[in-house]
Order: structure tokens, then C-alpha cells, then sequence
């Protein structure tokens, strides 16, 4: 796709259920990140992707998140046992070596938890 | 831990009017990122800065990278309606994948 799309764009779930959020990069960008972001204020890194691997999962808040990359595409960021601390939205974006620094972002899924 | 503060926190000014949002670290970064976030959306980069001293001027926007490459300023000229956004500023480090986002800077310009 031309842009970073991200799906689904608005998810409210009950406190205590697992939700899956999805990251399609731009086509042929390796490196991919994950960010969350509460009520309109900085970003806070969650977890960086070069290629399928996860050098760095420090940003992951507790172990009921987790994310996976397949195939150097698509990435998923699940949470488990949903808390409603856990409302926020969440951006992925990636980039290109080649490109420079320059990360593209997707439009985010906002997620609410009841 | 580096960290990033952006001041001020909300800035709420008339069109025309100047204004001047900044960007402070204890913590010296290889390049420094700027960002403007609309509602609903990604954040997108307006421009990166890399070596100490630079000043990057977009038309009525104008960038600047501290010598000591701790801070950066971003100030915009006779701000107009549409510059209405949250500015987010990024550090970088080189060699690194990871970009430390600011507390950002949510401006609204009236008409």
C-alpha cells in the first residue's frame, strides 16, 4: 500500500480480554515500530522490529503484551488480559534504512478498555 | 534515561502571530526529529536536524539544533489556522534504531 495502515482503527474491549492489534507496513520497509500514546501526549516506545526479529522489547510494559512480525511484513501487538491503564492509542510505523531516519506513521487504533 | 521536555505544554494564539516551541534534553542526540500530529492521525515528519548549530527553514517554519546537540527550537511565523497540530520532538542516537519522543506541544491557532 502507499501509506502505513493499521487495523482496527477503533477497538473497545472489557477489562480482562485479549485484543489483537494489526500493523501493515510500507512494502519493503524492514524496520517496523510500535508506540503508545495516552490522551495526546508523546509517544512511548513499546517495541522496534528489524526484519521478523525484536532486538528490543524493553519498551513492552508488562508481559501481557507481546508482538510478533511475520514474513517482514505484517505485525501484530496483542495484550492480554485487557486493564483499563491499557487505553490508549497505538501507532506503528516503519522505515527504510535506505530511506534515512524518517519513520512513517500509521493513523493508530485507538483502544478503549470498560 | 534520556528524556525529552517540550515547553510549552498548550499554546493557544491568534493567526499572525509569531510563536516559538522548544525542545530540552540533559542527553546529547545524533540527529533531532520534528514532528506535527492532527487528530485522528500519525504523527509526520517535518524535518530532521543533525548537526549542532543547524538552523532548516520550511517556509514559515524554522528549525533549529543547539551546538551542544541537547535542544532544539521550532518556531513558526505569522501562524496561520492550518499549523493547528501536536509538535512532537524525537531524538535519535547514532547507531541506534530508537528515536525518544518529546511530551509534545499541542498548539491551537484562532482565526
Amino acid at each position: 500500500g502507499a501509506g502505513v495502515s493499521q487495523s482496527p482503527s477503533n477497538k473497545v474491549t472489557e477489562k480482562g480480554k485479549d485484543v489483537e492489534l494489526r500493523c501493515d507496513p510500507i512494502s519493503g520497509h524492514t524496520a517496523l515500530y510500535w508506540y503508545r500514546q495516552s490522551l495526546g501526549q508523546g509517544l512511548e516506545f513499546l517495541i522496534y522490529f528489524q526484519g521478523n526479529s525484536a532486538p528490543d522489547k524493553s519498551g513492552l510494559p508488562s508481559d501481557r503484551f507481546s508482538a510478533e512480525r511475520t514474513g517482514g511484513s505484517v505485525s501484530t501487538l496483542t495484550i492480554q488480559r485487557t486493564q483499563q491503564e491499557d487505553s490508549a492509542v497505538y501507532l506503528c510505523a516503519s522505515s527504510s534504512p535506505a530511506g534515512g531516519p524518517e519513520q512513517f506513521f500509521g493513523p493508530g487504533t485507538r483502544l478503549t478498555v470498560l | 534515561t534520556q528524556l525529552l521536555e517540550q515547553s510549552p505544554q498548550f499554546l493557544s494564539i491568534q493567526e499572525g502571530e509569531n510563536l516559538t516551541v522548544y525542545c530540552n534534553s540533559s542527553s546529547v542526540f545524533s540527529s533531532l526529529q520534528w514532528y506535527r500530529q492532527e487528530p485522528g492521525e500519525g504523527p509526520v515528519l517535518l524535518v530532521t536536524v543533525v548537526t549542532g548549530g543547524e538552523v532548516k527553514k520550511l517556509k514559515r517554519l524554522t528549525f533549529q539544533f543547539g551546538d551542544a546537540r541537547k535542544d532544539s527550537s521550532l518556531h513558526i511565523t505569522a501562524a496561520q489556522p492550518g499549523d493547528t497540530g501536536l509538535y512532537l520532538c524525537a531524538g535519535g542516537t547514532s547507531g541506534t534504531y530508537k528515536y525518544i519522543f518529546g511530551t509534545g506541544t499541542r498548539l491551537k491557532v484562532l482565526a
